[in-house]
């Protein structure tokens, strides 16, 4: 069973405008972690943003925001006043147990199109 | 500063022919990692390692093996490459509380 979901293979967004990227997750274990990481052009994953699942409040960073709903199982990423570039893959990901064993399970990924 | 790098950033091979690709970090990072990337799956894990000694199988790990005999690298191997293993191949290491780092990956073709 798919365990992280992107429903999302492809999104564009206006410049300035905020974006909501969807993730839902699967998994029974109560202690786990929610990721976000950004893949532009050049190829190289970025951390963008962490959830843990014990975490009160929704994770912030910048621009980045992580609209936590877990009783939804869902975990979407907001950018706020979109840039061009952001235009790249984004991929949301999962750790499941303590964070002392942290191998991680991606979604597909949301590629992101920016437009002037 | 600390970094991870991977070695060679490109790799064209046979079919059949053992290859290694090289992962070495300076962050001190007790966890590594190999992930392989392809077009509608994201990332999927293919060996980790939690420190020195220490591997596990992944998700994918059939045709693969690693080795830990210090903490800065995690050499993936390919024992007899496969056109099906022709994907992008990513490192990555963490500490036991902190969030994976990437390598650039490597593109590897297997003709």
């Amino acid at each position: 069973a798919q365990k992280i979901t992107q429903t999302q293979p492809g999104m564009f967004v206006q410049e300035k405008e905020a974006v909501t990227l969807d993730c839902t997750y699967d998994t029974s274990d109560p202690s786990y972690g929610l990721f976000w990481y950004k893949q532009p052009s050049s190829g190289e994953m970025i951390f963008l943003i962490y959830q843990g699942s014990y975490d009160q409040q929704n994770a912030t960073e910048g621009r980045y925001s992580l609209n936590f709903q877990k009783a939804r199982k869902s975990a979407n990423l907001v950018i706020s006043a979109s840039q061009l570039g952001d235009s790249a893959m984004y991929f949301c990901a999962m750790r499941e147990g303590p964070g002392g064993y942290n191998k991680l399970i991606f979604g597909a990924g949301t590629r992101l199109a920016v437009h002037p | 500063d600390a970094e991870i790098t991977q070695s060679p950033r490109h790799k064209i091979t046979e079919t059949g022919r053992q290859v290694t690709l090289a992962c070495h970090q300076t962050w001190n990072h007790n966890n590594m990692f190999w992930y392989r990337q392809d077009l509608g799956h994201g990332l999927r894990l293919i060996h980790y390692s939690y420190g020195v000694q220490d591997t596990n199988k992944g998700e994918v790990s059939d045709g693969y093996s690693v080795s830990r005999s210090n903490t800065e690298d995690l050499p993936l191997t390919l024992e007899s490459a496969a056109s099906s293993q022709t994907s992008v191949y990513f490192c990555a290491s963490s500490s036991l509380t902190s969030e994976q780092y990437f390598g650039p990956g490597t593109r590897l073709t297997v003709t």
